[in-house]
């Protein structure tokens, strides 16, 4: 199965650290590609292959992977960074992408 | 800096085909993956579809019987077009651009277009 599974929704502190995950067979095959979506606005990408970031990303976003599940973390998280958060990955047979139903990220 | 710009016919009838084209400005067309995205109101993100400047083309195996996704490479331009649209396709279309078959990566998208199917 191709498909991706996201928590619907996690909160952090603050300046706290957070982990957002992201479980799919298909990681096993693809590193994790992180978005990140505000209201109104087309997604970003914050981080993607092994822990990779485009230019302009902050450096407490970081990915990281272990077996089945990549993980983005944002260490010290801030006001905004609220938003929702989407994994994507490819397909380990046919290579067709698929995304993660997002996880809303709440700074409290 | 590559910019995505984006267009196409915004209200369809349903059993109508929908059709948008997304130009590339800026930066290299060949060497990618150009993708089409789209998101339901309130929904999440569901990919539908990608072509390589040199024409390899991937769909969304649940959306592939009423796809079809060109390529211009003259005009730097790529297009979708989706047959037999219903009230479920309405959605904000983003057109955007993927690093390649080896990564799922998509670093640039366009702004994109709502789309409204509506009797």
């Amino acid at each position: 199965s191709s498909e991706l599974t996201q928590d619907p929704a996690v909160s952090v502190a603050l300046g706290q650290t957070v982990r957002i995950t992201c479980q799919g067979d298909s990681l096993r095959t693809y590193y994790a590609s992180w978005y990140q979506q505000k209201a109104g606005q087309a997604p970003v990408l914050v981080v993607y292959g092994k822990n990779m970031r485009p230019s302009g990303i902050p450096d407490r976003f970081s990915g990281s992977s272990s077996g089945n599940t990549g993980s983005l973390t944002i260490t010290g998280a801030q006001a905004e960074d609220e938003a929702v958060y989407y994994c994507n990955s490819r397909d380990s047979i046919d290579h067709h992408v698929v995304f993660g139903g997002g996880t809303q990220l709440t700074v409290l | 800096q590559v910019q995505l710009q984006q267009w196409g016919a915004g209200l369809l009838k349903p059993s109508e085909t929908l059709s948008l084209t997304c130009d590339v400005s800026s930066g290299s067309f060949s060497g990618f993956f150009w993708s089409w995205i789209r998101q339901p109101p309130g929904k999440g993100l569901e990919w539908i579809g990608e072509i390589s400047h040199s024409g390899t083309i991937n769909y969304n195996p649940s959306l592939k019987s009423r796809v079809l996704v060109s390529v211009d490479t003259s005009k730097k331009q790529f297009s979708l077009k989706l047959t037999s649209v219903t009230a479920a396709d309405t959605a904000v279309y983003y057109c955007a651009r993927g690093l390649g078959i080896w990564s799922p990566a998509i670093d640039y998208w366009g702004q994109g277009s709502l789309v409204t199917v509506s009797s």
